[in-house]
């Protein structure tokens, strides 16, 4: 069973705000991730980590950043909200021990609805 | 670069009907494959996956055979349930090395009517 959690579920602001989406594990999994998934239900990989004090931004152009400063949190912050950034954000990890087949453990998402 | 292509949707099947998601894909290695399936409302969750060719993933009663031979991995289940009614995303792993190493379809929305 993957244990891996966001907050907050859903989450409704104004244009301007400053916002952080929090995303743990307690896998110990050394990579971890940011997917935005569009209303069409495809996913865009936005940010991924290697391990601590790594991270690379993904394949979508985003205006959030991220930090890793212990293994088991990833959060994602966006300094001033819009509309355009109104959508769904999944975190996730998996690890890279030997064998690894590249399945990636999901948390439920943060809805995000920007005014 | 590595591609997955799915099936387009939505679908929309009557309860205890086949289903059939065709999934291909192009990469330069040999991948590992996989279906996800995100429930309304939730984070995606990994349903099968196959790690080489002619291998069978199967859960819940849903299967698919990796077939290198035609790039294929599609996604099939002898009778639906409306509990099945989900999204479905085919993908590929082809460097298990990289953090960035899962490539998915664009998802095929799935809608079972009882």
């Amino acid at each position: 069973e993957a244990d891996i959690y966001q907050t907050p579920r859903y989450l409704v602001i104004g244009t301007g705000k400053k916002i952080t989406l929090e995303c743990s594990q307690t896998m110990g999994h050394d990579k971890m991730y940011w997917y935005q998934q569009d209303p069409g239900m495809e996913l865009h990989l936005i940010h991924y980590s290697y391990g601590v004090n790594s991270t690379e931004k993904g394949d979508l152009s985003s205006e959030s950043t991220v930090s890793r400063i212990r293994t088991e949190h990833f959060p994602l912050t966006l300094e001033s909200a819009r509309p355009s950034h109104t959508s769904q954000y999944l975190c996730a990890s998996s690890e890279s021990r030997t064998g690894y087949t590249g399945e990636l453990f999901f948390g439920e998402g943060s809805r995000l609805t920007v005014l | 670069g590595d591609s997955v292509t799915q099936m387009e949707g939505p679908v929309t099947l009557s309860e205890e009907a086949f289903l059939t998601i065709n999934c291909t894909y192009t990469a330069t290695g040999y991948p590992s494959l996989f279906w996800y399936v995100q429930y309304p409302g939730e984070g995606l969750q990994l349903l099968l996956k196959a790690t080489k060719a002619d291998d069978k993933g199967s859960n819940k009663g849903f299967e698919a055979t990796y077939r290198k031979e035609t790039t294929s991995f599609h996604l099939e289940k002898g009778s639906v349930q409306v509990s099945d009614s989900a999204v479905y995303f085919c993908a590929l792993s082809d460097r298990p090395s990289s953090a960035r190493q899962l490539t998915f379809g664009s998802g095929t929305q799935l809608t079972v009517l009882p």
